[in-house]
């Protein structure tokens, strides 16, 4: 099946820096979403983004599905960007494959 | 705006127990899934639904069922609950209309003792 790979696994920033996120995938899909999850352990949706580029505010998100990659981008970083993102991708079968995340902490 | 529920933030139950995970989502989604997250091992598939009284198996699928009786209510149940399955369990849906796109509750935090 499909493989996701996220990184970098682990990411501490101090607040107001900016950084790039990015999800790898091993073969063709038709959707890809990016979550995160707060501190309280909820999935929120960032984007949907099976291909080009969006923005929301701060975030922003590219996915060039020819080269099989994702990248979000975080500016400004605040201390509630803290938590987990995820990147999950749909393979034109049943199921979302989920990637293992990666851990920020912004610091104060 | 898409919202799905699940019954309860969290929950203590005994080994042994009959225990009833419920969600229930209000967009009218033809799909929802049930998901659990234990730390080091991701989000992983229990069960997920394409239809009423349809389900089909995930990749953990062992010592759970579900039921699927209305449109907008996924059951997830623990038939003998196990100390292995203190667990963050994460429902979610999406509908078969184009995107596809996947919407999660707020997460059950179980613990059995």
């Amino acid at each position: 099946g499909i493989q996701v790979e996220q990184s970098p696994p682990d990411l501490i920033l101090q607040e107001g820096a900016n950084s790039t996120l990015r999800c790898n995938f091993s073969d063709s899909v038709n959707n890809l979403q990016w979550f995160h999850q707060n501190p309280w352990g909820q999935l929120i949706n960032l984007f949907y983004i099976p291909s080009g580029t969006k923005q929301n505010g701060r975030l922003s998100a590219t996915t060039v599905a020819t080269e099989r990659y994702s990248l979000l981008y975080i500016s400004s970083s605040q201390t509630t960007d803290s938590g987990v993102y995820f990147c999950a991708v749909h393979d034109y079968g049943q199921n979302f494959v989920f990637g293992p995340g990666t851990r920020l902490s912004v610091l104060p | 705006d898409v919202k799905v529920t699940q019954s309860s933030r969290y929950l203590v139950k005994r080994t042994g127990e009959k225990v009833f995970l419920e969600c229930v989502q209000d967009m009218d989604h033809e799909n929802m899934f049930w998901y659990r997250q234990d730390p080091g091992l991701g989000l992983r598939l229990i069960y997920f639904s394409y239809d009423v009284k349809m389900k089909e198996k995930g990749d953990i699928p062992e010592g759970y069922s579900v039921s699927r009786e209305k449109k907008e209510r996924f059951s997830l149940i623990l038939e003998s609950a196990s100390t292995n399955q203190t667990s963050m369990y994460l429902c979610a849906s999406s509908s078969n209309g184009g995107t596809e796109e996947l919407f999660f509750g707020s997460g059950t935090q179980l613990s059995v003792l």
